[in-house]
């Protein structure tokens, strides 16, 4: 299994502002996925980073409002840029399992957004 | 685009009921199935994973299974209790390692 840590858990962000929020894996991973779950709503993915390259963006999500970064295959950070009240949400980051059979998804414990 | 549906909505039950937990999606081809249990607030934690290729998975007090040909997964949780509560979601795996939700099956197990 692997062990996530996300900072920080929480925060409560002016409009306009950014927040970065970082993922911190305990072992070597190749894929890290980020997802954001709205207020009452299920999960969606935002983005896979990728370590060494652009992350890959899923349709309704750009770069420019959320940024990514993986300098390395144990570390990833997530930009909320430009925060309006709509970004309020719970945040979290993902990691699969690293054997063939074991494909198993693992998250952090979340960061909880609220733009004021 | 993978669609994943979780009826019911909510379950309200009194402690020691059998709970019956149903997530259905529209395209067989998956890779896995993943339920997982988010308590108030909090992130996801990890219940049953159920390869492509099996037809169940078994925890414990739960029972999750899969029939892809039909689209349609259910979990079981035994003899409930109020350490239960929680909302409960159905993830379908794609080769990619992506993951389609269902919207959670919120449940109260009642002292």
């Amino acid at each position: 299994s692997a062990v996530i840590s996300q900072k920080p858990s929480r925060d409560i962000c002016q409009r306009g502002t950014s927040l970065t929020i970082q993922c911190q894996v305990d072992s070597q991973v190749t894929m890290m996925f980020w997802y954001r779950q709205q207020p009452g709503q299920s999960l969606t993915l935002i983005a896979t980073a990728n370590q060494g390259s652009e992350a890959t963006y899923e349709s309704g999500f750009v770069i420019d409002k959320f940024p990514i970064s993986r300098p390395n295959l144990t570390f990833s950070t997530l930009t909320v840029s430009n925060m309006s009240p709509e970004d309020s949400s719970i945040y979290l980051c993902s990691v699969p399992g690293q054997g063939v059979w074991n494909t198993e998804a693992f998250f952090g414990q979340g960061t909880r957004l609220t733009v004021v | 685009k993978q669609e994943v549906t979780q009826i019911p909505a909510a379950l309200s039950v009194p402690e020691g009921e059998n709970l019956v937990l149903n997530c259905s999606f529209t395209d067989s081809a998956i890779y896995n199935l993943q339920w997982f249990r988010q308590d108030p607030g909090k992130g996801l934690t990890s219940l049953l994973l159920i390869q492509s290729s099996q037809r169940e998975q078994t925890s414990g007090r739960l029972n999750a299974s899969l029939d892809k040909s039909s689209g349609r997964s259910t979990l079981y949780i035994a003899a409930s209790q109020p350490g239960d509560s929680a909302t409960y979601l159905c993830a379908v795996g794609s080769n990619d390692y992506k993951l389609s939700f269902g919207a959670g099956t919120t449940v109260t197990v009642r002292a």
